[in-house]
């Protein structure tokens, strides 16, 4: 099993640019979540699912959507970047409450 | 909501001591606590965690201790090795909850050699 696998790794946006970040499970789970990671700041929720055709809204969902029309991928989309969404992306899934992290997609925006 | 509050940010430690990293907690309804260790360049993994039922666990050289009436929990590195070296994360939740983890803001643990 490949786990959580996210594209890209790494990503440079403009302003007002938009792009999708990819994930992806191999492993069934229901439950699959975007965190974003700031310096300081540890983990916060952006949005989640509890599975195909059902999100929700975590901690900080303001200029991202989410879809998850299979049990496998979870996209994250910016639909207009800004600078205060430089940072680094964490998807994961979740089985028993444990988190199954992805390796990170960091994203700068100038 | 739940506030998790963690500390020290930074920890360097002799190869061979023990480490201590603690976090506080605000909703005393919280009933699910674990720990994740982040590598560099990795995503957070989960290494040890502890429901409200019980007040100490143990694997092999990692603990974790709660105490609900105080509302903090800590985690315990002891023997530490250079490949202990990671930030670590520790979190809070409602397990009715989904597993919305509330987290906090991770200490960064140096050995030293």
């Amino acid at each position: 099993n490949a786990g959580v696998t996210q594209t890209p790794k790494f990503q440079v946006l403009k302003t007002g640019q938009s792009m999708t970040l990819q994930c992806a499970q191999d492993m069934n789970h229901e439950y699959m979540s975007w965190y974003r990671q700031d310096p300081g700041m540890g983990l916060r929720l952006i949005h989640y699912s509890v599975g195909a055709g059902i999100t929700d809204q975590g901690e900080v969902p303001n200029g991202y959507n989410v879809s998850r029309s299979t049990t496998e991928d979870f996209p994250l989309r910016l639909l207009s970047a800004a600078p205060s969404q430089t940072s680094v992306y964490f998807c994961a899934s979740i089985f028993g409450g444990e988190l199954f992290f992805g390796e990170g997609s960091r994203l700068t925006v100038l | 909501g739940e506030n998790v509050e963690q500390h020290p940010s930074t920890l360097s430690v002799q190869e061979g001591d023990s480490a201590v990293i603690k976090c506080t907690y605000s909703d005393s309804a919280s009933n699910y606590f674990p720990w994740y260790k982040q590598e560099l360049g990795k995503g957070p993994q989960l290494i040890i965690d502890i429901r409200s039922n019980v007040g100490e666990k143990k694997d092999q050289r990692i603990a974790v201790t709660l105490n609900k009436t105080a509302k903090h929990f800590s985690l315990h590195i002891t023997e530490t090795q250079p490949e202990d070296s990671a930030v670590y994360f520790c979190a809070a939740s409602r397990m009715d909850s989904n597993y919305q983890l509330i987290w906090g803001a991770g200490t960064k643990l140096i050995i030293k050699p």
